[in-house]
């Protein structure tokens, strides 16, 4: 599974749009591009994934880069509810049941 | 649809002891992983389980095992328990090649 790289924290108005990047530069080219989010003291939830296009849900949308080394979670209308920390994991089909976590970023939607 | 159900929600162990904890997955979800979480090491995959059988494991001593049964609700163990077991113990559910869902997590701590 690839490496992925995050920043440690980010900071976000509430209202406005949360771009969150993640570098993957040993992605393969059979690799999914996961992003899952964990609430303080929940568990973490699926956001969305993707492998070449760009893909988008009601919860977020994923651009992901035409070289696929990099990609961005966008949360178009962050709320105060979207504080959470956010991973991004690069992972291969079938491989959804064991998720390797890196630090992830911690997102702080303020008022 | 219920959701992936953790027993019991918090722990408290003596060093030495055993613990057990309970997984019930989504209904349909044969899949089920673990996966613990401390402050110093993130979230990190224990095992997973597939129709009863352990299909992929994590790099922690044997002291951690599990089991899955036939309505695949899981199990895992911690023999010989030591302090730096506490951390947030999370089980997670999938059905084939689809997102992972987490529950709330069983919270351990050993004094």
């Amino acid at each position: 599974d690839a490496k992925t790289t995050q920043p440690p924290s980010m900071d976000c108005a509430e209202g406005r749009a949360a771009n969150l990047p993640c570098n993957h530069s040993t992605i393969s080219g059979n690799e999914y591009v996961y992003w899952y989010r964990q609430i303080h003291s929940q568990g973490p939830q699926y956001i969305i994934h993707g492998l070449k296009n760009n893909e988008t849900n009601e919860m977020a949308s994923l651009i992901i880069t035409e070289d696929r080394k990099s990609s961005t979670l966008i949360l178009p209308h962050a709320t105060l509810r979207d504080t959470a920390v956010y991973y991004c994991i690069g992972l291969f089909s079938g491989g959804y049941n064991k998720l390797i976590f890196g630090a992830g970023t911690r997102l702080a939607v303020h008022p | 649809k219920a959701g992936v159900t953790q027993t019991p929600r918090y722990l408290i162990k003596t060093r030495g002891q055993q613990v057990t904890l309970s997984c019930s997955p989504i209904s349909g979800h044969r899949s089920v992983s673990w996966y613990q979480q401390t402050p110093g090491q993130g979230l990190q995959f224990l095992f997973e389980y597939f129709s009863e059988t352990q299909r992929n494991k994590g790099n922690f001593p044997g002291r951690f095992s599990g089991r899955q049964f036939s309505n695949s609700r899981s199990e895992m163990n911690v023999s010989t328990l030591e302090l730096g077991d506490s951390a947030l113990y999370l089980c997670a559910s999938s059905f084939g090649d689809a997102e992972a869902f987490f529950g709330q997590g069983t919270r351990l701590t050993v004094v």
